[in-house]
């Protein structure tokens, strides 16, 4: 597709439930990015791929969040045993290379945990 | 340590002329975003200073100053659709790791 595309668009899950959250970047983008908004906030970096390499990681808030982009492609952040603050949008966003000018966003991912 | 700051409402009124304000601190400063977010959507890019000075760009114009860590998002001929949020943040260190402040929510009233 033309943009970056974030499945799915809403998800609520009980706590202690574990969630995947999907990511499609634009075609041919190298740089993947995975970002955390809480409500009222600016994103706040988690992890960054470049094709299937996670090269940071250093913003996941704990061992319960996971990512991967085994192909280099399609992206999936995964959240175990979820809790109250982990309710967040989660931001995909990619680039085609290293200039942060050309970073296409998701519309995200809105995550409730009751 | 590295820190972001902007105001967290501000309101203007359509047509009219409006300055968002963002201070910033860190090392190893790259450059300077300004990004647009409707509610519920995902952000979009506005502006990149690396540079001091102004830059306009249509409506929007953005301006930095590296050695007083200010810039500014000047938005003019304010229209209704500009009621969102604006993020600052700046880019740091050798890569890809950007630092956004909390967003200034931009209301234009009639």
């Amino acid at each position: 597709g033309a943009g970056v595309s974030q499945s799915p668009r809403y998800k609520v899950a009980k706590r202690g439930q574990d969630v995947a959250l999907r990511c499609d970047p634009i075609s041919g983008h190298v740089s993947l990015f995975w970002y955390q908004q809480a409500l009222g906030q600016g994103p706040e970096f988690l992890t960054y791929f470049q094709n299937e390499a996670q090269l940071d990681k250093s913003g996941l808030p704990s061992d319960r969040f996971f990512a991967e982009r085994p192909e280099g492609s399609v992206s999936t952040l995964k959240i175990q045993r979820t809790q109250q603050e982990d309710s967040a949008v989660y931001l995909c966003a990619s680039s085609l290379g290293g200039r942060e000018r050309e970073r296409t966003f998701g519309s995200g991912t809105r995550l409730t945990v009751v | 340590g590295q820190n972001i700051d902007q105001p967290t409402e501000m309101t203007a009124t359509e047509g009219a002329i409006v300055q968002i304000n963002c201070t910033y601190q860190t090392s190893g400063f790259n450059g300077l975003f300004w990004y647009q977010q409707h509610a519920g959507e995902a952000p979009t890019f506005l502006s990149y200073n690396v540079l001091d000075g102004l830059e306009e760009k249509g409506r929007f114009s953005s301006f930095l100053s590296r050695s007083k860590g200010y810039s500014y998002l000047l938005l003019k001929e304010l229209q209704m659709k500009d009621s969102a949020s604006y993020l600052c943040a700046f880019h740091s260190g050798g890569y890809q790791k950007v630092t956004f402040g909390t967003g200034t929510k931009l209301q234009v009233i009639p």
